[in-house]
C-alpha cells in the first residue's frame, strides 16, 4: 500500500499568486482530510469529504481557500490569491473507518 | 468548546528513563481518543485508538490508557528512536473530525 500521496512536497511562491496542493488518498477510503499545520496553532482541519461530497467546511479560512474531489481518487486544495500567512504544512489524510492515515504533507512558503 | 489539552510540552528523557505524557480532554460525547507520533518533516503515524474508560493498548515500550477525563501515553525504558512529537486527538459523537493537541515532544538522550 503506497499510502496517502501528496504532491509537491515544498512550495515556493510569491503574495499573490495562485497554489494548488494535491492528494490521492489510500484506496478504498471513503473519508479524505485537509489539515494545516503551524507552530503557533498546531494542526488543524480545514476540510473534509465523504464520498467525495464535502462535509465540514468550517476550518476553511477564508474565501481564498477552496477544496475539490472530483472523483474518489484524488483531491486539490487550492489558495488563491496566496498570503505570506498561509505559509504552513498542509496534510491531506484518509479513513475508512476512525483511523486516519496522513500523508508526508506539502510545505508551502509565501514570500 | 471541545478541547484537548497535552501536557508538558517538551520532556526530554536519558534513555532508559520511564515516563507519561498526559492528553486531557473536554468534549461533548467522546467517540475515540487517538495517539499519534510525528517526526519532524513527516506526517503524524497512527499509534492507538482507544475507545472507553479503563480501556488500555500496548506497542513495544508504549503503553496508551484512558479515563473518563484524560489519557496517558506511558513510555517504558525509552530508546532515542523514541524522540518525536506525541500528538493526542479526539473523535466526538458527531463523528468524522479529530481535534488534537498541540503535542509532546519528546527527546531522549543515549
Amino acid at each position: 500500500d503506497a499510502g496517502v500521496i501528496q504532491s509537491p512536497r515544498h512550495e515556493v511562491t510569491e503574495m499573490g499568486q495562485e497554489v494548488t496542493l494535491r492528494c490521492k488518498p489510500i484506496s478504498g477510503h471513503d473519508y479524505l482530510f485537509w489539515y494545516r499545520q503551524t507552530m503557533m496553532r498546531g494542526l488543524e482541519l480545514l476540510i473534509y469529504f465523504n464520498n467525495n461530497v464535502p462535509i465540514d467546511d468550517s476550518g476553511m479560512p477564508e474565501d481564498r481557500f477552496s477544496a475539490k474531489m472530483p472523483n474518489a481518487s484524488f483531491s486539490t486544495l487550492k489558495i488563491q490569491p496566496s498570503e505570506p500567512r498561509d505559509s504552513a504544512v498542509y496534510f491531506c489524510a484518509s479513513s475508512l473507518h476512525e483511523t486516519q492515515y496522513f500523508g508526508p504533507g506539502t510545505r508551502l512558503l509565501v514570500l | 468548546e471541545d478541547q484537548v489539552t497535552q501536557s508538558p510540552e517538551a520532556l526530554r528523557l536519558q534513555e532508559g528513563e520511564s515516563s507519561s505524557l498526559n492528553c486531557s480532554y473536554t468534549v461533548s460525547g467522546l467517540r475515540g481518543l487517538f495517539w499519534y507520533r510525528q517526526d519532524p518533516g513527516k506526517g503524524p503515524e497512527f499509534l492507538f485508538t482507544l475507545y472507553s474508560a479503563g480501556e488500555e493498548k500496548e506497542k513495544e515500550r508504549l503503553k496508551a490508557t484512558l479515563t473518563k477525563k484524560e489519557s496517558f501515553l506511558h513510555i517504558t525504558a525509552p530508546k532515542p528512536e523514541d524522540s518525536a512529537t506525541y500528538l493526542c486527538a479526539v473523535q466526538t459523537s458527531q463523528g468524522g473530525k479529530l481535534i488534537f493537541g498541540q503535542g509532546t515532544e519528546l527527546s531522549v538522550k543515549p
